[in-house]
C-alpha cells in the first residue's frame, strides 16, 4: 500500500460547483498535514495546512479523520482560476528526520 | 522577499556530462531538500539535509550527491548524468517539523 494515496482525476466541475478530494495515508502516527496546489509545470504552492479541528481559508476546507486516515479538500463556489492540481501531504512523526511524503496529486478542471 | 532559487530553469545536457543544479533559500531554514517529479510518478525525494554538513539519501538516490557546505545553499549534482535523470527537479526548504517546503522554481533536465 502506498503511504499517501490520491485519487489522480480528472475531476471536471462546472463553475460554482463544490468539489471535495480525499487522500488518505497509510502511518497511524503521521504529525502534520498539508495541501499544496501546483500549476501546469509550475512549482507545488502552499495552500493550507490541516487541523485536528479543521479549518476554513475562503472557500477552502481542510479536514482531518485520524481514525480513518484521510485528509480532505473541499472547494465552494469553484472558479476557472481553480483549475490545477491539488497534492496532499503528511509529515511522518518525530524521531531523527520527519520524512515529508507527497501524493501524486488530484487534477481539477473548472469548466465554464 | 523569501524565496528558493534554483538554476538553472533549463538544460539540455549529454550522456555523462557532469553537471550541477544549484539552489539557495534566504529564509534561515534548516530543513531543505531535493524532489523529481515525473509523470505519474509525482514528487520522489532525492537527498535531504536537516543542518549545514548533515545529508541523507532520500527514495531515489542513485546517481545524484549533494552538499550542504553553508546554511544556505544545497546543490544538486549529476557526476555522470543518463537519460532516466530526464525529469523535472524542485529544490525545497522548511523551517522545522511541522512546516510545510516552500519551493524553488524547478529545473526542467534533458540528458540526450
Amino acid at each position: 500500500r502506498k503511504e499517501v494515496e490520491q485519487d489522480p482525476g480528472p475531476f471536471n466541475v462546472p463553475e460554482g460547483a463544490t468539489v471535495a478530494f480525499n487522500c488518505t495515508y497509510s502511518n497511524s502516527a503521521s504529525q502534520s498535514f498539508f495541501w499544496y496546489r501546483q500549476d501546469c509545470r509550475k512549482e507545488p504552492k502552499l495552500l493550507m495546512s490541516v487541523y485536528s479541528s479543521g479549518n476554513e481559508d475562503g472557500r477552502f476546507t481542510a479536514q482531518l479523520n485520524r481514525a480513518s486516515q484521510y485528509i480532505s479538500l473541499l472547494i465552494r463556489d469553484s472558479k476557472l482560476s481553480d483549475s490545477a492540481t491539488y497534492l496532499c501531504v503528511v509529515i511522518k512523526p518525530p524521531g531523527g528526520y520527519q520524512k515529508v511524503t507527497f501524493g501524486t496529486g488530484t487534477k481539477l478542471q473548472v469548466i465554464p | 522577499e523569501a524565496q528558493v532559487t534554483q538554476n538553472p530553469r533549463y538544460l539540455i545536457t549529454v550522456t555523462g556530462k557532469k553537471l550541477t543544479v544549484t539552489c539557495s533559500q534566504n529564509m534561515n531554514h534548516e530543513y531543505m531538500s531535493w524532489y523529481r517529479q515525473d509523470p505519474g510518478l509525482g514528487l520522489r525525494q532525492i537527498y535531504y539535509s536537516m543542518n549545514v554538513e548533515v545529508t541523507d539519501k532520500g527514495d531515489v538516490p542513485e546517481g545524484y550527491k549533494v552538499s550542504r557546505k553553508e546554511k544556505r545553499n544545497f546543490p544538486l549534482i549529476l557526476e555522470s548524468p543518463s537519460p532516466n535523470q530526464t525529469s523535472l527537479y524542485f529544490c525545497a526548504s522548511r523551517t522545522g517539523s511541522n512546516y510545510g517546503y516552500t519551493f524553488g522554481s524547478g529545473t526542467r533536465l534533458t540528458v540526450v
